[in-house]
């Protein structure tokens, strides 16, 4: 089955705790991309990779590392986590940059 | 830099009624549009897109969305609505390499 994967759904940690939070593709796409919503903020991009190695800063990029090594993975990294990235987290992937992203079922973020 | 906007943070409709969310953006070229839905505890899915071409799009689940480069509009539309609507709607415009996403409406469905 065609899909978005990411890993763990739920995740509760403490301010400076460094974590990573995964993100897999089996649908052979180039590009990926990490979103971030917020009740009344709509989605917010974080960043996103037009393909292996190469990525980019979305519009709230502060606070978070990204990678890209391989095709299909696109890991979020966030090295000290603060309380204000307590949000859901969403990662998508297409085919190219304007094709349908087709979206992860979301990771929801707690940092005490 | 581009932006999104959809003005009606909720809308209420009557069961069998019909539909229409606005969206609104703002960029120097032609973007690439689209719209997506999320019912609640879900991820997104994708209604309809617009890229080039006819101005007027159909999607999945009935919605249509017409492009009126004129008035920088990209609103979406359903002739009558079901209860199975109910849920988040999002505007999104590509420029370049980035998506921004509008910041959501909520449509409530009522008997």
């Amino acid at each position: 089955e065609a899909q978005v994967t990411q890993n763990p759904r739920y995740l509760i940690t403490v301010t400076g705790k460094k974590l990573t939070v995964t993100c897999s593709q089996n649908m052979n796409h180039e590009y990926m991309s990490w979103y971030r919503q917020d009740p009344g903020l709509g989605l917010r991009q974080i960043y996103y990779s037009m393909n292996v190695e190469v990525t980019d800063k979305g519009d709230v990029p502060e606070g978070y590392k990204v990678s890209r090594k391989e095709k299909r993975n696109f890991p979020l990294i966030l090295e000290s986590p603060s309380p204000n990235q307590t949000s859901l987290y969403f990662c998508a992937s297409s085919l190219a940059f304007n094709n349908e992203q087709f979206f992860g079922p979301g990771t929801r973020l707690t940092v005490l | 830099a581009q932006s999104v906007t959809q003005p009606d943070i909720h809308i209420t409709v009557s069961e069998g009624a019909s539909l229409e969310l606005r969206c609104n953006y703002s960029y120097g070229a032609t973007p690439y549009l689209f719209w997506y839905v999320q019912s609640p505890g879900q991820g997104l899915q994708l209604l309809l897109k617009y890229f080039s071409g006819d101005t007027l799009v159909q999607g999945i689940k009935g919605f249509e969305a017409e492009f009126k480069r004129s008035q920088s509009s990209f609103n979406l539309r359903k002739p009558s609505v079901h209860w199975s609507d109910a849920a988040e709607y999002f505007c999104a415009v590509g420029a370049g390499y980035a998506l921004n996403f509008g910041k959501g409406t909520s449509l409530l469905v009522t008997p």
